[in-house]
């Protein structure tokens, strides 16, 4: 079945490197993929998207292109604040369907 | 300013007892859903609506039950018949069946 997954954390980080978190997926069909970053002690917040293959979701310094030829999401921002700290979500979800897949998610800790 | 709402943030009972979570959004979505997050996983999806009386269960929904009888509400009861109660419970909204939902800030259920 389909499914995502995500590299194991947690991932630490000092302020200004460069993040990656890699995501790869597992589809029968062609869905969208998201990122999903969620706070400490809150719900999940979409940080971006992405709907076909090579489409480049971007916001807030992060960044992610859909790879159909690697079937994979990876997520980066060139320089990150210890305010990024938090667990990101990977997802994909088939349009006409209901269900979201998400990836067991990546604990980010930036230090100052 | 619009958005989810869930109530308590912090919930304890007693084994044995039933327990309603609540969940309001007025965002106007016709669809909603409810989430279980445990440490380490992902999102599993429990229940979903995707109009008013109407609902379907998700990957694990044993020991759980909903109703949604305006387009604004869709409580989530966990009862007895629920073996490992004690969890992260999200609810998320979206326009249609959707993976881009908006979440509300989730309600930590501990049952001893």
């Amino acid at each position: 079945g389909d499914s995502v997954t995500q590299m194991e954390g947690p991932v630490t980080l000092s302020e200004e490197a460069f993040l990656t978190i890699n995501c790869t997926y597992t589809a029968t069909g062609y869905p969208s993929l998201f990122w999903y970053v969620q706070y400490p002690g809150e719900g999940l917040q979409l940080l971006l998207k992405a709907t076909k293959a090579d489409d480049k979701g971007s916001n807030k310094g992060f960044e992610a292109t859909y790879r159909k030829e690697t079937t994979s999401f990876h997520l980066e921002k060139g320089s990150v604040q210890v305010s990024d700290s938090a667990v990101y979500f990977c997802a994909l979800f088939y349009t006409g369907g209901f269900k979201t897949i998400f990836g067991a998610g990546t604990r980010l800790f930036v230090k100052a | 300013d619009g958005g989810i709402t869930q109530s308590p943030k912090y919930l304890f009972r007693k084994e044995g007892q039933n327990v309603t979570l609540s969940c309001e959004q007025n965002l106007n979505h016709d669809a909603m859903y409810w989430y279980r997050q445990d440490p380490g996983q992902g999102l599993r999806l429990i229940y979903y609506s995707q109009i008013v009386n109407d609902f379907q269960k998700g990957d694990i929904a044993e020991g759980y039950s909903v109703s949604r009888e305006k387009k604004e509400s869709f409580p989530l009861t966990v009862t007895s018949a629920q073996k490992n109660p004690t969890a992260f419970y999200l609810c998320a909204s979206s326009i249609g069946p959707s993976g881009e939902q908006y979440f509300g800030p989730g309600t930590r259920l501990t049952v001893t």
